[in-house]
């Protein structure tokens, strides 16, 4: 039972170059999320989905795309990278209480 | 505007030392969680607390829910080295999705 997986685990882009940020678990969650970790700023809330087929805007939206694949697979993608966006990105899913994590993606735009 | 609250933002104790991490928020929440993150790595989910006053401990780690569901505490007693890390509390606001605060990274020293 791997839990949340996500690929790619490191990334360097340069400016302006896209990417997808691919998230899969294997817990039957309705739930997915992505967030972003920066250094005093705590994890924030990019996108969401509840369910398959559905996808909502969080705390830090702009410069983001998501795609619901199916009820596993939940993707992010930066379609023109810019610096500010150098972060840890998380997918997490849920199905009550409690939050599953990947180990992350550590993105770096230069 | 950060809806939640931690302090301190750094601990760095000796091992058998007890300690306390405060989560503070003004906003009324239906449930909280606490989570560890190691380096290069998902937080864990330790705990989730959801009726106000609630007592839960895990070992040598008590959490407790304030009376009006507002506030959390994290209490580790004699804390070893292997309980080093990022501890986060979340909370919920009668949705599946969590509002995290900015962390408090303990080290402790052997």
């Amino acid at each position: 039972n791997a839990g949340v997986t996500q690929t790619p685990k490191f990334q360097v882009l340069k400016t302006g170059q896209s990417m997808t940020l691919q998230c899969a678990q294997d817990m039957n969650h309705n739930s997915m999320y992505w967030y972003r970790q920066d250094p005093g700023m705590g994890l924030r809330l990019i996108y969401y989905s509840a369910s398959e087929g559905t996808t909502d805007k969080g705390e830090v939206p702009n410069g983001y795309n998501v795609s619901r694949l199916n009820k596993r697979e939940f993707s992010l993608r930066l379609e023109s990278a810019a610096p500010s966006q150098t972060s840890v990105y998380f997918c997490a899913s849920t199905y009550n209480y409690g939050y599953t994590f990947g180990s992350g993606t550590r993105l770096t735009v230069v | 505007t950060q809806l939640l609250e931690q302090s301190p933002q750094f601990l760095s104790i000796q091992e058998g030392e007890n300690l306390t991490v405060y989560c503070n928020s003004s906003s009324v929440f239906s449930s909280l969680q606490w989570y560890r993150q190691e380096p290069g790595e998902g937080p864990v989910l330790l705990v989730t607390v959801v009726t106000g006053g609630e007592v839960k401990k895990l070992k040598r780690l008590t959490f407790q829910f304030g009376d009006a569901r507002k506030d959390s505490s994290l209490h580790i007693t004699a804390a070893q080295p292997g309980d080093t890390g990022l501890y986060l509390c979340a909370g919920s606001l009668n949705t599946d999705k969590l509002i995290f605060g900015t962390g408090t990274r303990l080290q402790v020293f052997p």
